[in-house]
């Protein structure tokens, strides 16, 4: 089952913040998040594992709450470079190392 | 270090041709992963390869197949095309039993 990403689409200038978050209906053993710039690769953004940690590094960090199968991803004094579209992947309880993509939500940082 | 890398960047065939796509994985990687990634979609999975066998399968048609080389590279392979499988091929790289892993720049093809 896919996870459902919110909200779609963000638009915000330089110095803003904005949150992402990724819900699924199925308990969780973790949660991927990369990022996609327009024709290039995802990169890999990081990974949270059952447990609720967050994580982070710089001004991009994430939690996951295992309880509610959710997880957001947090960007702080957003910069232009942040722009691209934000996948998570979450990976099922008992899983296979294989995360299932959403959507995605779409980030546009305006100067 | 090289990461990801896939060939060809874009293909165009027709309805009911064969392609072959391919992928040599960020080094050190042993394992491999395709999907598909359509228009405004996140990417889907097709399957993954492990010592030269497939280990798991998402929801796709016989009509996709590949296979894993000595060397860790792998091709994926689509016959009879449609329409619908015009989209980005991504593959991904990881070592067996790590979770994070690493993709490709992908390959768009488009089936006329």
């Amino acid at each position: 089952q896919q996870p459902v990403q919110s909200p779609q689409a963000v638009i915000l200038r330089e110095g803003e913040d904005a949150v992402i978050n990724c819900s699924s209906s199925k308990a969780l053993y973790s949660v991927h998040w990369y990022r996609q710039k327009h024709g290039e690769a995802p990169i890999f953004l990081m990974i949270l594992l059952k447990g609720g940690e967050q994580k982070g590094h710089d001004k991009i960090s994430a939690s996951f709450n295992e309880k509610k199968q959710q997880s957001s991803l947090y960007l702080t004094a957003s910069q232009l470079s942040y722009s691209g579209t934000y996948f998570c992947g979450t990976e099922a309880s008992g899983g296979s190392y294989i995360p299932t993509f959403g959507r995605g939500t779409s980030l546009i940082v305006h100067p | 270090d090289a990461g990801v890398t896939q060939s060809p960047t874009h293909l165009i065939k027709t309805r009911g041709q064969q392609v072959t796509l391919r992928c040599s994985p960020k080094s050190g990687h042993d394992t491999v992963s395709w999907y598909q990634q359509a228009l405004g979609q996140g990417p889907q999975f097709i399957f993954q390869y492990y010592e030269e066998e497939e280990r798991q399968r998402g929801n796709f048609p016989d009509r996709f197949s590949g296979h894993q080389f000595p060397n860790y590279s792998s091709e994926l392979n689509v016959n009879a095309l449609l329409l619908g499988d015009s989209a980005l091929y991504l593959c991904a790289s990881r070592m067996w039993g790590g979770n994070i892993q690493y993709f490709g720049a992908g390959t768009r093809l488009s089936v006329l």
